[in-house]
């Protein structure tokens, strides 16, 4: 299986602050890495997928990048609404495997 | 705009069976795979498995975990996917979600709560 390592677990942030978040696959995965946001109670949104498309109606802010092994998602200038978990999951092959999880707190 | 709603969650004893239906709109369900993830309470999300299109021979993959134990079929004249689950455990007690496409896997449906305890 395919492990995912991502970092860090936890990021304390402030509003217009950039931030981001790390995964690591312990194999190459091409560009097969999907970025979603969970908020408390409700299910996964997807925000990038392929590693670096922008999901429908997810804000700009949001990017992402890498291929083989290291990918980034990056929020350009942090909103209130972005404090969140958000997590990585490779689809390269099965099992599909997520990283940890990164929750994004208020500084 | 695309949806995807589960319903079928329960609780029922360990042992015993519980079928999940996901029912999708805005989009034409028959030309997309489907996949089935999940999120013990507290704990982090778990990919259990998907179906592929009719034009892929609705092919399916499982996850260790519940290979042998779960089914995903669909009935795309309903626009429904669902999830058949047998000889349930109780670590199979989780919200399960659906969602649209096999590598995209997105947008997510809501999720439905499945609990396992005798």
């Amino acid at each position: 299986d395919i492990q995912m390592t991502q970092s860090p677990s936890s990021l304390s942030a402030s509003v217009g602050d950039r931030v981001t978040i790390t995964c690591r696959a312990s194999q190459s995965i091409s560009t097969n890495l999907n970025w979603y946001q969970q908020k408390p109670g409700k299910a996964p949104d997807l925000l990038i997928f392929a590693a670096s498309s922008l999901q429908s109606g997810v804000p700009s802010r949001f990017s992402g990048s890498g291929s083989g092994t290291d990918f980034t998602l990056t929020i350009s200038s942090l909103q209130h609404e972005d404090f969140a978990s958000y997590h990585c999951l490779q689809t390269y092959s099965t099992p599909y495997t997520f990283g940890q999880g990164t929750k994004l707190e208020v500084k | 705009e695309v949806q995807l709603v589960e319903s079928g969650g329960a609780l029922e004893q360990p042992g015993r069976s519980l079928r999940l239906s996901c029912k999708a709109s805005g989009f034409t369900f028959g030309d997309y795979a489907v996949n089935w993830f999940r999120q013990a309470p507290g704990k982090g999300l778990e990919w259990i498995g998907f179906i592929r299109s009719n034009a892929f021979g609705e092919a399916t993959e499982y996850a260790a975990s519940v290979k042998g134990r779960f089914t995903i079929s669909r009935d795309d004249s309903k626009s429904i996917a669902y999830l058949q689950m047998n000889s349930l455990k109780t670590e199979d007690t989780a919200v399960y979600h659906c969602s649209k496409g096999r590598t995209q896997a997105g947008p997510w449906g809501q999720g439905t709560l499945v609990t396992v305890s005798s």
